[in-house]
């Protein structure tokens, strides 16, 4: 089956600076890679997402990129704030209609002021 | 706005005292699903309905059940709770048509097993 992992576990950055979050799959049938957002005490966001029809993908402050060869996918926040302080988890599914999430274990940012 | 409603938000209940959580959801999305989040983890699916059709995870304990009496609303059982079954239990949505696999998760129960 498939399996995900996430790196870094825990992420420090300076308001403003970039930060990046990797992960990679091992089923190359997966082809959506999810990313949530979850603040403390609230459910998951997504935030963003990708298919494996397209290689990168914007929104705002957000990108995710994916590298279908290298079975990678990366999750990049430029000009941090502290609101982006959360724990980010991706995802991966091969399934037609993702009722196989398998997520990543999870990567806890902080953004310092 | 279209949203995944969890009630109630916080549940406290004592050591093999049966449970209900509720999920309702306005978006008619016709999958939903039923996971537990314990502490610093990840979530991990229970159970989902695809419309009203059954689908269990294979190491999801009996003691946990689940009814979905219409599409908009889910329930959620716990038979007999443990003090290992004290987690986050999150409610989540997804469709077979148009924008497929994105799930939507509601809020979450936090459920304390005394």
């Amino acid at each position: 089956g498939e399996n995900v992992e996430q790196h870094p576990s825990t992420l420090s950055v300076q308001e403003g600076d970039s930060a990046v979050i990797k992960c990679t799959y091992s089923d190359s049938a997966s082809n959506y890679f999810p990313w949530y957002k979850q603040e403390l005490g609230k459910g998951p966001q997504l935030i963003i997402d990708i298919r494996s029809n397209v290689g990168e993908k914007k929104d705002q402050r957000i990108a995710v990129t994916l590298n279908k060869t290298a079975k990678h996918f990366s999750l990049h926040i430029t000009e941090t704030q502290p609101e982006d302080s959360a724990v980010y988890f991706c995802a991966a599914t091969p399934d037609n209609y993702g009722q196989n999430f398998v997520f990543g274990p999870g990567t806890r940012l902080s953004v310092l002021p | 706005d279209a949203m995944v409603i969890q009630n109630p938000r916080y549940q406290v209940t004592q050591f093999g005292k049966p449970v209900t959580l509720s999920c309702s959801q306005t978006l008619n999305h016709n999958v939903m699903y039923w996971y537990q989040q314990k502490s610093s983890q990840a979530p991990k699916l229970l159970f989902h309905y695809y419309d009203k059709d059954f689908n269990n995870e294979a190491d999801t304990p009996d003691n946990f059940q689940s009814r979905r009496p219409n599409t908009s609303f889910c329930f959620l059982d716990i038979r007999s709770p443990g003090l290992g079954d004290a987690a986050m239990y999150l409610c989540a949505t997804s469709r077979t048509s148009g924008r497929v696999n994105e799930q939507f998760f509601g809020p979450g129960t936090r459920l304390t097993v005394l």
